[in-house]
């Protein structure tokens, strides 16, 4: 079945420190792939997407992803986290099925930042 | 550029009863999808309408239905509400349909159903 997998409900890290995401997909094509971020209180915005070509793909708050084909992944990094950076964080795949294409949300990661 | 503006915010409401919600999208969009978040399902697509034409559906009941007008505003509607459909509805704007176009996401109206 076509999804998408959010392995880690929360996360914890300290402001200053590396994060990574993880994302994990299932879909027999090349995906489209998006990462999301809900802070608290507001609606979700666009943090990076890829549909094809380069690998390693930036985004907006200084995040980065990187597609790998041979380990079904679109983990999401940044290399020191800011306080402000605490949100929820959602990885979307794009469903072709049907005539229709739709979102698929995974289930979220919750990050939490430590002073 | 004004975001994309959700009423009401918050809406409470008992079972049986029906409910419309209001998105009016960012100027010059003219596809508008809507969406329902929850603690137990997260974030499940609900419908997309472009140029007043409903394009893209997800799966859920006849009761959950929608429409689009000439500007691009669109309303959702749910009838005989259950408490179950006490959610966080959201609705995103973009440009054109398809959901590889970037869509921009309001505030959400959230609803209760007691």
């Amino acid at each position: 079945a076509q999804s998408v997998t959010q392995p880690d409900i929360h996360i914890t890290v300290s402001e200053g420190a590396s994060l990574e995401l993880r994302c994990n997909y299932s879909y027999g094509a090349t995906p489209y792939l998006f990462w999301y971020v809900q802070s608290p209180g507001q609606g979700l915005q666009l943090l990076l997407k890829y549909f094809s070509g380069d690998t390693l793909v930036q985004g907006i708050k200084g995040f980065e992803a990187e597609f790998k084909r041979s380990q079904s992944s679109f983990n999401l990094r940044k290399p020191s986290v800011h306080w402000s950076d605490a949100a929820e964080y959602f990885c979307v795949f794009l469903m072709f099925s049907g005539g229709y294409n739709k979102l698929i949300f995974g289930a979220g990661t919750r990050l939490a930042v430590h002073p | 550029k004004a975001g994309v503006t959700q009423t009401p915010r918050y809406l409470i409401k008992t079972r049986g009863q029906q409910v419309t919600l209001s998105c009016s999208p960012i100027s010059g969009h003219r596809s508008v999808s809507w969406y329902q978040q929850t603690p137990g399902q997260g974030l499940q697509f609900l419908f997309e309408y472009f140029s007043e034409t409903q394009r893209n559906k997800g799966n859920f009941p006849g009761r959950f239905s929608g429409r689009q007008f000439s500007n691009s505003r669109s309303e959702m509607n749910v009838s005989t509400l259950e408490l179950g459909d006490s959610a966080l509805y959201l609705c995103a704007s973009s440009l054109t349909s398809g959901g590889n176009n970037e869509q921009f996401f309001g505030p959400g109206t959230r609803l209760t159903v007691l």
